[in-house]
Order: structure tokens, then sequence, then C-alpha cells
């Protein structure tokens, strides 16, 4: 059981370039977020999904899109990075029905 | 006012020392509360949940819940250096699937 893993642990971006940020879990929730977290900030959502094929947007969504094709996986993109993106990006799954959140380790992501 | 207040800190505190950690809210629907450790390049892990007001202890930790004061706490007796990292509080409205709201994290020291 690994829990909630994240790929890849760190990139480094150049402004306008795009990648993906993958989050996979192996404990069958049905809810999954992703956070970015900066310094005296805080862990801010960004986007979540309640479910397989479903997506919502979060406090801070812009420049932000996500895909949750299957239900073990939520993926992250950044279309065209910008250097406010350079975050550390954490991804989460909720237990039901105690609500729980349990996170990965986190991708760090510079974009210059 | 924000959702959740939490004092960053940092706090220092010598070895074996009883550690007060604090958080209060300003929307008296939240229902679930989570205490989370997050060490330095780690992602948040769970460690304590409460549902009601009151006391619930994890051994060395202490949760404590006060609705009426919209008030929670993490109490850490005999601190360790291990203890050593960033707490966060968290709230959750129901079990819906409603994104946690997170403080922003109190830094704590524990010198030996």
């Amino acid at each position: 059981n690994a829990g909630v893993t994240q790929t890849p642990k760190f990139r480094v971006l150049k402004t306008g370039q795009s990648m993906t940020l993958l989050c996979a879990q192996d404990m069958n929730h049905e809810y999954m977020y992703w956070y970015r977290q900066d310094p005296g900030m805080g862990l801010r959502l960004i986007h979540y999904s309640v479910g397989e094929g479903t997506t919502a947007k979060g406090e801070v969504p812009d420049g932000y899109n996500v895909s949750r094709l299957k239900k073990q996986n939520f993926l992250l993109g950044l279309e065209s990075a910008a250097p406010s993106q350079t975050s550390v990006y954490f991804c989460a799954s909720l237990s039901l029905p105690y609500g729980t959140q349990y996170f990965g380790p986190g991708t760090r992501l510079l974009v210059l | 006012q924000k959702e959740v207040e939490q004092d960053p800190g940092p706090l220092s505190v010598p070895e074996g020392a009883i550690v007060s950690l604090n958080c209060t809210y300003s929307n008296s629907a939240f229902q679930y509360f989570m205490w989370y450790r997050q060490y330095s390049r780690k992602g948040p892990e769970l460690l304590m949940y409460t549902y009601s007001s009151g006391n619930k202890e994890d051994g060395r930790f202490t949760a404590q819940v006060d609705k009426s004061s919209k008030y929670i706490s993490l109490f850490i007796r005999d601190s360790q250096p291990s203890d050593s990292a960033t707490y966060l509080c968290a709230m959750i409205l129901n079990q819906a699937g409603t994104a946690l709201i997170f403080g922003k994290g109190t830094t704590l020291s524990v010198s030996s």
C-alpha cells in the first residue's frame, strides 16, 4: 500500500513551458485534491475531484487544469508556466466517512 | 476575518516541555477537526482527528476542541527534538467531500 504518490518530485521549467503533475492513490478514495504551498500562505486548494470524471475549482485555479480519467489518478496541468507558479504542489486523497485527508510527498516546481 | 487563524510562531521550547498549539475559527458549522504535522520538505501527515468538543488523547498528544469558543488546541507532553516540525490545524464542514480548510501552520522547534 503506497498511499499517495506524486510524479515528478522536482522539476525546473522555463516560462511558457507546459507540464503535467501526476498523482496516484491506491486506497480507493473517491475524493482527490491538488494544493500548492507557499511560504507564509499555507496550503491553498487549486482543484479537486469528488469522483472519476469530475473536477471542480478550488481557491486558486487560474493557470491550472486537471483531469480525473481514472479513479486512482488525478493529473494537474500547467499549460503555460509562469514564475508565480513556482511552488510546492501537494496531492491529497480523502477517506470517507471520517473526512481525513492523506497527502503525497509533494512536487517542487521552479519556473524560471 | 479569515476562516481559520493560527499563530505561525516560530515556537521554541526545550526538550521535555509541554507545548500548546492553537487555532481559532469563525465558521460554527465546522464539524471535524484535524492536526497535521509536516516535517521540512515532506507532505503533511495526519496526527490527530476529532469530531466533537472535548479531549482526545494519543500518547504524548492531546487534541482539544471547544466548539462554543471556536477554539482548538494540540498539546504535546514531554516534547522531543523529533517533534520539531510545522503543525497545521485543519477543519472540514461535513463528510460530503468539502475540502479541508487549513491554518497556515505553527513552526515548532524543540531543542535538546
